[in-house]
């Protein structure tokens, strides 16, 4: 059974701090994203890759943010500096960029920044 | 760029009521459609999806959505929940023939009385 995996699972961290989330998209597929969830703003997406290659991070603070695939199999967002306001689940998703498009979620990473 | 619309935030039912979850598009193009359904404290996990053919979708769980392209909508239902029915829903939509990017509706928060 085939998933999405992101690590850590939760994170607990100070204001000013860095953090780097991961996630191993599904074996083959060829779209990752990443999203932020937050009661206020709801599902927001920050960026997403194709073949590896960003496509669009306009949801991304960039002066803090940052979202990499190093290769197939790893994909990692970055922040830093964190903020208070950084506090959120985090989501990764990979997809194939035919077909019907749906895409498959992994367990998020709960960010709390203090 | 496409948006989605869901009008309910929050919906109370007994168990065995019927639901009916609405969403509205806005696109020009041919899209595909989807509902997720978010567990409390879970990741998000896709319930069906359109993308040609045959309007009326079953997905798991014994959920079913019409879509209904002269009115935009593609609307969720149930003949009889149960209280683990309770999540929040999200209905998506991508553009088809896209790099698959998913535009989210901002979530429909479902609570079943036992």
């Amino acid at each position: 059974d085939a998933r999405v995996t992101q690590t850590p699972r939760h994170k607990v961290t100070e204001m000013g701090q860095e953090v780097t989330m991961r996630c191993q998209p599904i074996l083959g597929h060829n779209t990752v994203f990443w999203y932020r969830q937050t009661m206020m703003q709801g599902l927001e997406l920050l960026a997403y890759f194709r073949n590896r290659a960003p496509l669009d991070d306009s949801g991304m603070p960039k002066d803090r943010f940052s979202a990499e695939m190093p290769d197939a199999t790893l994909a990692t967002l970055k922040i830093q500096p964190s903020e208070p306001r950084d506090s959120a689940v985090y989501f990764c998703a990979s997809g194939f960029d035919t077909g019907t498009g749906e895409q498959y979620f992994g367990p998020g990473t709960r960010l709390t920044v203090t | 760029a496409q948006s989605v619309s869901q009008h309910n935030h929050h919906v109370i039912l007994s168990e065995a009521a019927s639901l009916e979850l609405g969403c509205n598009y806005s696109y020009g193009g041919t899209v595909n459609l989807f509902w997720y359904v978010q567990y409390p404290g879970q990741h998000l996990q896709l319930l069906l999806k359109y993308f040609s053919g045959d309007p009326l979708v079953k997905g798991i769980k014994g959920f079913e959505a019409e879509f209904i392209k002269s009115k935009f909508s593609f609307n969720l239902r149930k003949p009889s929940v149960q209280w683990s029915d309770t999540a929040e829903y999200f209905c998506a939509v991508s553009p088809s023939g896209s790099a698959r990017q998913l535009t989210f509706g901002s979530g429909t928060q479902l609570t079943v009385l036992p």
